[in-house]
Formats: structure tokens, sequence, C-alpha cells
């Protein structure tokens, strides 16, 4: 079936290092989302790709939707302790319209 | 605060039992979906409804159901429930039900212990 894949499963960085994870889905996606769990907490949305080779930025946070949208991308520039947490990538299934996650990359970030 | 709200916030029971995870999504969203968090298997789609209809099914077991009421709450049923069921249970809710297409806004979850 249809899959979708991050790497890598866990990054641990000194504050102030860049962050990258990658997403990386079996089939073309319509869309690529990505959320952010915080330790304790819940997915919040961050944000939504929809172009081929869209890149949007949100602060210190780069997105990147690939040409083919097939893959993805989330760097983040000088990372803080409250970068904390694990991030998920998401597109859609092929049939249902119903959203596949990543298996999620936890961040840990050592002050 | 994402405005989707899931009561109990923890829920400890035993193995063969069965719970109700409830689920009030935002205030104008119509769509509903359940998630199962586990360590091993990340956040995995139960099931949508839309409007109070079922409208997607993903990895559901058959031991579990759901359903959307006309006030557009929601409850997951899990019964004879094994311990492989522990695991954090989260709703979301949309404005459409297009899915995948959606922004989904979580609730905070509900964690299910069976011992």
């Amino acid at each position: 079936g249809q899959q979708v894949m991050q790497i890598p499963q866990y990054q641990h960085v000194q504050e102030g290092e860049d962050f990258t994870t990658y997403c990386n889905s079996s089939t073309t996606l319509s869309n690529i989302q990505w959320y952010k769990q915080r330790p304790g907490g819940h997915p919040v949305f961050l944000i939504q790709l929809v172009k081929s080779g869209e890149v949007k930025k949100q602060k210190r946070l780069t997105f990147q939707f690939g040409e083919a949208k097939k893959n993805s991308s989330l760097h983040i520039t000088a990372t803080q302790t409250t970068d904390v947490g694990t991030y998920f990538c998401a597109g859609p299934g092929s049939n249902t319209g119903k959203l596949i996650f990543g298996q999620g990359t936890t961040l840990q970030v050592k002050p | 605060d994402s405005g989707v709200t899931q009561t109990p916030k923890h829920l400890i029971t035993a193995t063969g039992q069965r719970v109700t995870l409830r689920c009030s999504p935002r205030s104008g969203d119509l769509s509903v979906y359940w998630y199962q968090q586990s360590l091993d298997q990340g956040l995995q789609f139960l099931i949508q409804y839309y409007n109070g209809e079922e409208r997607a099914k993903g990895n559901i077991l058959e031991r579990f159901s759901a359903q959307q009421f006309p006030d557009l709450h929601s409850e997951l049923n899990l019964s004879s429930l094994e311990l492989g069921d522990s695991a954090l249970y989260f709703c979301a809710s949309s404005v459409e039900g297009r899915g995948g297409l959606d922004t989904q806004y979580f609730g905070p979850g509900t964690r299910l212990t069976v011992l």
C-alpha cells in the first residue's frame, strides 16, 4: 500500500545548529502537510504545500515540496530549545483521501 | 488550544472491557477523524465521519466502532480490549470532509492503558 517515510527517526543537535528532516512518498502526492507534536502534546498543523517545487518559509523553518511531488523536506535554521518535538509529514491516501502520516522525526536540542 | 476537545484525558481499564472515547470538533467543523498513536506504529488513521456519515475507513479493528451524532460530536467505542490496544487516541476535525486535502486540527488525546 501507499507509504510515507521519514528520515531520520531521531536527531540530536546542539542549540544553534541546523536540522533537516526528509519525507518520501511511494506515490505522487497532490499536497503534503507538516505537523509538529511537542512531548506530551498533540499534532499541530504547520503548513501545507501544494505546487511542484514549492518552497515556503515560516521564520526559521523552510519547507520544500519536490518537483516530482513525491518528496518534501523541513529545514530548521539555528535550532532553539523550543523546536524540540516530533515533526510529521503527511500526505493524502491515493483512494480514500485519508491522511497518511510518516513515522516522524524526533528532534532533541541540547542547550 | 485547537478547539477540539476530548474526554477523558486518561483511561485505565482491564483486558476484555469496553470503553468509549468522546470528541467534540471545533465549532463549524463538520468532519471528525480518529487516529491511534502507539510507539511502534506511529499515527494510524482509524476512521472519518462527515456530517454524521462515515466517509473513510482506515486500519480500524472490528472490535472498534465509531459514530458521529447530530450535534457533530463523535464517540469511538473500543471493545474486548487487549493489551495491544494501549495507545494514545486522537480525534481531529476539519471544516470539510476532504480527508488528506484538509488541514486537520487535533484534540489533546485520550491515553488508554489496558492492564
